[in-house]
């Protein structure tokens, strides 16, 4: 079956600019995850969503962030007035409930100039 | 979260079995334990995860001591292709919190050398 696919694979944007990465879960999974990676380092949490609960955002890194998930599927993550220390590869995952393997997508390359 | 501790990095020969150690002094009772594999470009992959004892799969073997504060990933006989940085990461599968965020530190890069 398919896996996690992520859109788009490259955003090159500049400072101040709004950018929006959006998430195709595989179907069937009821929890999304986005993370962020910058260059050379471990990966970052930033947002949860389970079902219809209540998304968890403690891990955006400011109020430039946010994201949605619409009817439980699709997700897309926006930032707004995007600065420079936003550059990072930005993946998505998903699993079946909480606490099974995540599987991620390839990412979205972000850059911002 | 419990903290988890790996070596930087390894390198091994084509061929020989490699085994990457993680400390999680802090693991508590409901936290499993998971590995990850990332190649350059790419998202994580899931290869292993377990609570105790020893996990084997296709792939690799997962080698949990029974204080359960350290744990061995075990890659037999590696390939060029398993040129990657290896994840350690210890939560709690049953957490009631509401959420499992994955804890990703910098893992460990292996390089399998011809």
């Amino acid at each position: 079956g398919a896996g996690v696919s992520q859109s788009p694979s490259n955003k090159v944007t500049e400072k101040g600019k709004d950018v929006e990465l959006r998430c195709d879960p595989i179907s069937g999974h009821t929890a999304l995850y986005w993370y962020r990676q910058s260059l050379g380092q471990g990966l970052e949490f930033l947002i949860y969503f389970q079902g219809n609960s209540a998304p968890d955002k403690s891990g955006l890194p400011s109020d430039r962030f946010s994201a949605e998930r619409t009817g439980g599927s699709v997700s897309t993550l926006t930032i707004q007035r995007t600065q420079q220390e936003d550059s990072a590869v930005y993946l998505c995952a998903s699993n079946k409930d909480r606490g099974r393997p995540q599987f991620f997508g390839p990412g979205t390359r972000l850059t911002v100039l | 979260l419990a903290k988890t501790t790996q070596p930087i990095s390894m390198d091994s020969y084509e061929g020989q079995e490699v085994n990457i150690t993680c400390s999680h002094n802090n693991i508590a009772t409901n936290d499993y334990i998971t590995w990850y594999q990332q190649f350059p470009s790419q998202g994580p992959r899931f290869i292993i995860q377990g609570y105790k004892t020893k996990v084997t799969n296709e792939v690799a073997s997962l080698f949990i001591p029974a204080d359960r504060k350290s744990s061995t990933l075990s890659l037999p006989r590696v390939s060029l292709s398993d040129t990657a940085v290896y994840y350690c990461l210890v939560g709690d599968r049953d957490s009631g919190a509401g959420s499992y965020q994955l804890t990703f530190g910098k893992g460990t890069k292996l390089s399998v050398i011809p």
